[in-house]
């Protein structure tokens, strides 16, 4: 069975810090991988998504992908305590995306 | 746009009622995505429409559970009878693009309906 792994933390980062979240994932033909930020009551919302491996760019994320260790990473560069979230990992399966149970990331001011 | 909108934002019943959310995704969207999402699971796709038809409801936890989406602008799951296992918050999503590998694929997700079954 096709999985997505998060540690469910919660990770503590002081502000102004750089949160690092990670995610592995099972099925080594998986091409297409998602961030998406869960705040407490509200809805998934994306955040970014990288197909090649390496890094991509945007504002203060960046998202980096290896496709040989099987693992996909988010880092928050200069972490605001609005950065206070779930942290969800998907991962795109046959025709549907594999979801992680996501990472509690907890931005302390 | 108004994005994917779901009705009611909350639903407290009793055990053995039925229980009917509905969805009206993106106008244009192709796609939509029924999820349960609860503590202990995390995020459960149940079932996905791709052009008004069912594409897979392996998700569906068991036959209480149905769902259909009778147009591209709405679509509907019931729980009959419900049971307190199935509290949970319920979310619609939409997305435009073809789901295969390498597409870019974005889902927009609804508020959701926190379900409270007593």
């Amino acid at each position: 069975q096709k999985e997505v792994e998060q540690n469910s933390g919660p990770l503590s980062v002081p502000e102004g810090a750089i949160a690092s979240l990670n995610c592995t994932y099972s099925d080594r033909g998986s091409q297409s991988f998602f961030w998406y930020r869960q705040y407490s009551g509200k809805s998934p919302e994306l955040i970014m998504f990288i197909y090649s491996n390496g890094d991509k760019e945007d504002g203060r994320f960046t998202a980096q992908l290896n496709k040989a260790s099987q693992y996909v990473s988010l880092l928050i560069r200069d972490s605001q305590p609005s950065d206070s979230a779930t942290y969800l990992c998907a991962v795109m399966g046959n025709y549907q995306l594999i979801w992680g149970a996501g990472t509690k990331l907890i931005i302390k001011p | 746009d108004a994005g994917v909108i779901q009705s009611p934002r909350h639903e407290v019943t009793e055990m053995g009622q039925e229980v009917t959310l509905r969805c009206k995704p993106i106008s244009g969207h192709d796609y939509l995505f029924w999820y349960r999402q609860t503590m202990m699971r995390g995020l459960e796709l149940l079932i996905y429409f791709n052009n008004n038809v069912p594409i897979d409801d392996s998700g569906m936890p068991e036959d209480r559970f149905s769902a259909k989406m009778p147009n591209a602008s709405f679509s509907t799951l019931k729980i009959q009878p419900s049971e307190p296992r199935d509290s949970a918050v319920y979310f619609c999503a939409s997305s435009a693009v073809t789901l295969k590998q390498g597409g870019q694929e974005t889902q927009y997700f609804g508020p959701g309906t926190r379900l409270l079954v007593l």
